[in-house]
Parts: structure tokens; sequence; C-alpha cells
């Protein structure tokens, strides 16, 4: 089963404004990474915060993390058409080997010149 | 740096027939990955690996085998497609450190469709 799940499914936008995806996920978690991925391309890592941050910044990516919710949320803020992308959250359980990541269905994002 | 690469991009099969993806990157990563991708759905992890030689089954793997003979490449293979491997195909690598996860590569994707 999915471990992170996206909210909301698709969000639509002028650009200029701000956007906010949120995820939940349902196990204790090393890290929670978020990606995008353009309409038939493969994914592209945006940024990674580690299970002992609430927040971190990237240029006009804002994370945060709040691990006693099971949540995270990504704004990308002043938004351009270009950002239009699916953006998925990922969990690292923190195994000891592998790396291995679990995807939410992640959230569509239109965002209207 | 070419990155993380996969051939073929496209490939139609026909039920029973069996074909290889093949997987390269050349960041010298440790750890690669397969995943499916269906509509409308996150990825699964498929089958992924921590080495050269060394392998092991993800979340879907049913279907599937895997070789990682030589560390840049990780092919994944169908020995009888079935339609409902029809999906797009996703190799991935990372770096690694015990216990620090990183950031993983994707490559194109190939789409792959069982009649």
């Amino acid at each position: 089963s999915q471990q992170g799940e996206e909210d909301p499914q698709a969000l639509s936008i002028q650009e200029g404004e701000n956007a906010t995806m949120n995820c939940s996920y349902k196990t204790s978690i090393n890290n929670l990474q978020w990606y995008r991925q353009n309409s038939g391309r493969g994914l592209v890592h945006l940024i990674l915060i580690r299970s002992n941050e609430r927040e971190k910044h990237s240029g006009r990516l804002r994370v945060t993390l709040d691990t006693s919710k099971k949540s995270s949320s990504l704004l990308i803020t002043a938004s351009r058409a270009a950002d239009t992308a699916s953006y998925f959250c990922a969990t690292d359980a923190g195994e000891t080997s592998g790396s291995r990541l679990t995807f939410g269905e992640g959230t569509q994002l239109t965002v209207n010149p | 740096n070419a990155g993380v690469t996969q051939t073929p991009k496209f490939r139609v099969l026909k039920t029973g027939q069996s074909m290889t993806l093949l997987c390269a990157q050349d960041m010298n990563h440790e750890y690669m990955y397969w995943y499916r991708q269906d509509p409308g759905m996150g990825l699964r992890l498929i089958h992924y690996s921590v080495g050269e030689g060394t392998t092991a089954k993800g979340e879907v793997p049913d279907g599937y085998n895997v070789s990682r003979l030589k560390k840049q490449n990780f092919l994944l293979g169908l020995e009888s497609a079935a339609p409902s491997q029809t999906s797009v195909y996703f190799c991935a690598s990372s770096y690694n450190r015990p216990l620090i996860s990183y950031e993983q590569y994707f490559g194109p994707g190939t789409r792959l469709t069982v009649t």
C-alpha cells in the first residue's frame, strides 16, 4: 500500500499565485522527499527533509515536516507556467539498506499563464 | 554526464513474449531501482540493488526478474509478458551511506504495452 498520500489530487492556479500541496504518511520515517514529474518525463528530485528537521527552503520551494501529525507540505511561491507538473512525496522508512522510497499518488499542478 | 539512461524508450509486446529493459548510470552509484508507474498512480518499487551482484524484491516483484552484473547496469526482465504489465517503467539510482539516504536520479522511462 502507498505510504504517502497527497492532497489535493489536482490544483489549478494562476501564474504568480502560491501553490500548496500536502502529504500524509502512516509510519515513522527517516526522511521525506519531494519530486516533480513533467508530462512524459522521469522524476526530478526537488528537496529532502530529514525527520529531525521542521522546515527547509530551496529557491521558491518551502517544505515543512510535522512528524507528530505524520504530514508534510510543499509550498511553491510566485508560481510560473513552467511549474506545471505532477508533484510526488516519497518517504524513506530508514531501513538499514536500500534507501527504499515509497511514493504517494501525486498532485497534478496546473499553472495558468 | 548522461545520468541515468534507459533502453528502449517504447515497446509493444504480445502476451507471452519476453523482453529485457536496460538501465545504465554513469554516476558511480551503488544503489539502483526499478519502478513501474500506472495512470494516476505514484511509483511502485519492483526490484532494487544495493551493489554489483546483489538484488532484492520490492513492493511488486511478481512477473519480473533483475540482474546487476556490472555496477553501472541494472536489467529488468519480463519472462512472459501479461497485459497487466502494461505500464511506464522507470529506473533510478542513488548514492549511499549506511543509514543515510539520498535523492534518487531517474531515467526518462520506458513505455511498455502488452497486447
